[in-house]
């Protein structure tokens, strides 16, 4: 079984201030791992994920993730975020089966 | 026009009633899934199907049923809609190999009253 942890549900942070966005998972086997953003209204899109080699992946809208296979995790990054970085963000891992299981999401709120 | 297209967008139907929410996608892609997602639950999945013979139970498939009509066309049914179903559904697709990334409709906002 595979499962993902997003430790905080919502994230205040003021606009043009750096933020982490947290996720742990947990599997028996290898995996992948993404970031995912829901604005309102919306679809996911993918922001930015982790297959296979160098351990830090850059996404779009200059966000960046660290893969740490040693403490199961896949912090997501960005170093000034913008008032349009307002969303909800998904932690997914793709492991067994190919199945994809998701976090219950990170609220990040911007503030002016 | 959107790769992955759900219809309806948003549905209003009565305790009881038969559903049927539609998902097609242009991606070429074999996978298809159907979620459910709920505040603070994130997404949960409903459904999935590698190829039009494969169709799999995900973790909450009680009281909904799918239909693989071909491998653009991925359906979801309520059978019989009860008002814990009220949510935002989502079809999302995915390449059997290579790019492992999941591409995802707009959504479908169901109630059930």
């Amino acid at each position: 079984a595979q499962s993902v942890t997003q430790l905080d549900s919502q994230v205040p942070v003021f606009e043009e201030a750096p933020v982490e966005l947290r996720c742990n998972y947990s599997s028996s086997v290898s995996v992948y791992l993404f970031w995912y953003v829901q604005y309102p209204n919306q679809g996911l899109q993918l922001l930015l994920k982790y297959l296979s080699g160098s351990t830090l992946v850059k996404g779009i809208n200059g966000f960046e993730a660290e893969f740490n296979k040693s403490q199961t995790s896949f912090h997501l990054r960005k170093p000034s975020v913008h008032i349009s970085d307002t969303a909800e963000y998904f932690c997914a891992v793709r492991g067994g089966y190919q199945k994809v299981t998701f976090g219950t999401g990170t609220k990040l709120q911007v503030i002016p | 026009d959107a790769d992955v297209t759900q219809t309806p967008r948003n549905r209003i139907t009565k305790t009881g009633k038969r559903i049927m929410l539609e998902c097609s996608q242009t991606k070429g892609h074999d996978r298809m899934y159907w979620y459910r997602q709920d505040p603070g639950l994130g997404l949960r999945l409903i459904y999935y199907s590698f190829d039009v013979k494969d169709i799999n139970k995900g973790e909450i498939s009680d009281g909904y049923s799918v239909s693989r009509q071909a491998q653009a066309k991925f359906s979801l049914s309520l059978e019989s809609a009860i008002p814990n179903q009220t949510a935002l559904y989502f079809c999302a697709t995915s390449a059997a190999t290579g790019n492992t990334e999941a591409f995802f409709g707009q959504g479908t906002r169901l109630t059930v009253v």
